[in-house]
């Protein structure tokens, strides 16, 4: 079966710091992988999408950026954090070639910039 | 362009009681149609999804959701509330085209009293 992981779990860093997220998927090949934002009391923001290795494609102009080194890890990165940066971060995956494109979430990552 | 609509940010039912969650969504053609739940800290799990065939789907811990065409709604049930069913719930429309430009509902918070 499929698995999504991603770390850190709980991260507190300062402003102008610098951010990275990992996220993995196991038991799959060539998934679509997507970067959510949940910020408190809100709903979802699609942060970032990928269909491929090396492919990525922004939603929304920002602070962070991401990239996906191997086939099936994403990461979310910023060379410097903003104060608007804080939230729950969630790293998902879809099955290639599948018309419904049903979504599965990670474990979230609580980003707290001070 | 697709949108859903989430009737109510908050919900609060007692224990033993029905649980109503409404969801309106807005497609030129049926799309596909999925609920999650999210508990404190914790990442999306897939509840239920309706893709095609019976219209009334049964999901994880005894939800099910009634696909209504003429109403453009996708309604979130349960004969019988428990604690453990506080959390959030979001509906989700994927588009039928396929494609992975899935849009979340704003999300329903449901309370449970004892």
């Amino acid at each position: 079966s499929q698995t999504i992981h991603q770390w850190p779990a709980t991260l507190v860093q300062p402003v102008g710091s610098p951010l990275s997220l990992e996220c993995t998927v196991e038991g799959t090949s060539n998934p679509n992988l997507y970067w959510y934002r949940q910020a408190a009391g809100r709903g979802l923001q699609l942060l970032f999408y990928s269909v491929g290795i090396g492919q990525i494609s922004s939603e929304v102009p920002q602070n962070l950026s991401a990239s996906r080194p191997q086939d099936r890890q994403f990461i979310l990165s910023s060379k410097k954090l903003l104060l608007s940066d804080s939230g729950f971060y969630l790293c998902a995956w879809s099955a290639q070639g599948k018309r419904e494109n049903t979504i599965y979430f990670g474990e979230g990552s609580w980003l707290t910039v001070v | 362009a697709q949108s859903v609509t989430q009737l109510g940010s908050h919900v609060s039912v007692s224990e033993g009681a029905l649980v109503l969650l409404r969801c309106n969504y807005s497609s030129s053609v049926p799309p596909y149609l999925f609920w999650y739940v999210q508990y404190p800290n914790q990442g999306l799990q897939l509840l239920l999804k309706y893709t095609t065939g019976a219209t009334l789907v049964k999901g994880i811990n005894g939800f099910e959701a009634e696909f209504k065409k003429s109403e453009t709604s996708f309604h979130l049930t349960k004969p019988s509330a428990h604690m453990s069913d506080a959390a959030e719930y979001f509906c989700a429309v994927s588009p039928n085209t396929g494609g992975f430009k899935t849009i979340f509902g704003a999300g329903t918070r449901l309370f449970v009293k004892a």
